[in-house]
């Protein structure tokens, strides 16, 4: 286990509807990355947030937009869904030093978001 | 444009052989290469990192090679079991800032008994 959990597990929404995904990372860890999963494919890198400020977006239209809190917990809200929105959705903590790079990243067991 | 090209064929293999994963990319400047393994349902688990300036490396069964002239990495799986059965991704840090990581698609390992 990496000590990384979301919530919810599942989630049914319909198109036009905005949700909020929550993640509480690793206990120290000052970075949260959000990626994006769909069936088949490799995780996207939607936005990732450092000491609570965004420190760099992949590309993802507006209507993904999140938080950081200091209690180690995030959350990835969604407006507008689309049924393309319908992946996994993860959430990854780290650690991460200065400008370095190489961080290890723990991934929390996902949240399945289904847009109908 | 910028690619990572995993296999996106199962590899089936006998167990007790050695598995070899490729991962391929283009138009990247990856610092580090990292491996993760990802379940049916779970998320990515991390498995190695190896730097740009290393060629191998090493952790129990497993084995990473990186090679930034071919812009390759080779993942093994020596003494294969059926429980490392899963698909197994490789990412790349371009170590830009913002520490993210870019994920091929990966490639689904059946190990048969």
């Amino acid at each position: 286990e990496t000590g990384v959990t979301q919530s919810p597990t599942h989630l049914i929404k319909t198109r036009g509807q905005q949700v909020t995904l929550r993640c509480s990372s690793q206990s120290g860890h000052n970075t949260v990355s959000w990626y994006q999963q769909a069936l088949g494919q490799g995780p996207q890198f939607i936005f990732q947030y450092y000491r609570e400020e965004e420190n760099g977006r992949g590309n993802f239209p507006p209507r993904f937009s999140g938080l950081q809190f200091p209690n180690y917990s995030s959350e990835l809200n969604v407006n507008a869904l689309e049924l393309d929105d319908s992946a996994l959705y993860l959430c990854a903590s780290s650690f991460s030093t200065g400008t370095s790079g190489g961080d290890t990243q723990y991934f929390g067991p996902g949240t399945r978001l289904t847009v109908l | 444009s910028q690619k990572i090209e995993q296999n996106s064929e199962a590899l089936n293999i006998q167990e007790g052989k050695t598995a070899t994963l490729t991962c391929n990319y283009t138009n990247y400047s990856p610092a580090y290469l990292q491996w993760y393994r990802q379940d049916p349902g779970r998320g990515p688990v991390f498995l190695l990192l190896i730097r740009e300036n290393e060629k191998e490396k090493r952790k129990e069964r497993l084995k990473v090679t990186f090679d930034t002239t071919l812009k390759q990495s080779l993942f093994h799986i020596t003494a294969s079991q059926p429980a490392d059965s899963a698909t197994y991704l490789c990412a790349l840090d371009e170590q830009t800032g913002r520490r993210a990581l870019t994920f091929g698609s990966g490639t689904r390992l059946q190990v048969q008994p």
